[in-house]
């Protein structure tokens, strides 16, 4: 089955240091999420990108919906030990009324304090 | 106001063994999902219930089949375990198809 090509896979900062991560796809999508995954926990929504060109920002996050609807990236500025995790991105679609996510791998962060 | 949970946390079975996993959420949401998630790679659908008394295939059903109890509840049973279902499983639910899909915490199953 489809699923989003993401990259870096890991990676590996100082705290501090700034992070950028991206995804792309062979298919268009409605509709871009970023999650983070704790360990032991559900992924948990960062944020939504609804139209393309579109660039928003949660806090120290900013994720961009690709112009071809076909990929986006998320940043992380000035990284904290608490951005530890594996964040996933998402393509949504509504078929037949139902709401359809396909994953990209995740990228792990590990931040050296 | 639990959100969504999951039973068990975690659960260890022989091959051939079934077993139901069990998701309710308390967030009166319509929609309700099952996922796997296996190292290296997202979370891939199993099964969805886009309203109460449906229930459709995802990506990987093979193995696997869901009841939509009441709108609260959404069971995943296993028949007869392979270690091919060793995984995370998720469950999650949204109140449309246009908003956010809130996820359990999860069951990590292994089949030996």
């Amino acid at each position: 089955g489809q699923q989003l090509n993401q990259s870096p896979q890991s990676m590996f900062i100082q705290e501090g240091e700034d992070v950028s991560m991206n995804c792309t796809s062979s298919s268009i999508f409605n509709t871009w999420l970023w999650y983070k995954q704790d360990p032991g926990e559900g992924p948990v929504l960062l944020i939504a990108l609804y139209k393309a060109g579109e660039l928003t920002s949660n806090g120290r996050l900013t994720a961009q919906f690709g112009i071809t609807r076909k990929d986006s990236f998320l940043n992380i500025s000035a990284s904290i030990p608490s951005d530890v995790g594996i964040y996933f991105c998402a393509g949504q679609r509504v078929i037949q009324g139902a709401q359809k996510l396909v994953f990209g791998q995740g990228t792990r962060l590990t931040i050296n304090p | 106001n639990a959100g969504v949970t999951q039973t068990p946390k975690f659960q260890v079975l022989k091959t051939g063994q079934s077993m139901t996993l069990q998701c309710a959420q308390d967030m009166n949401h319509n929609s309700m999902y099952w996922y796997r998630q296996d190292p290296g790679m997202g979370l891939r659908l199993i099964y969805y219930s886009a309203s109460e008394g449906t229930t459709d295939k995802g990506e990987v059903p093979n193995g696997y089949n869901v009841s939509r109890l009441n709108k609260r509840e959404f069971s995943l049973r296993l028949e007869s375990a392979a270690p091919s279902q060793t995984s995370v499983y998720f469950c999650a639910c949204t109140w449309g198809a246009l908003y956010e899909q809130y996820f359990g915490p999860g069951t990590r199953l292994t089949v030996t």
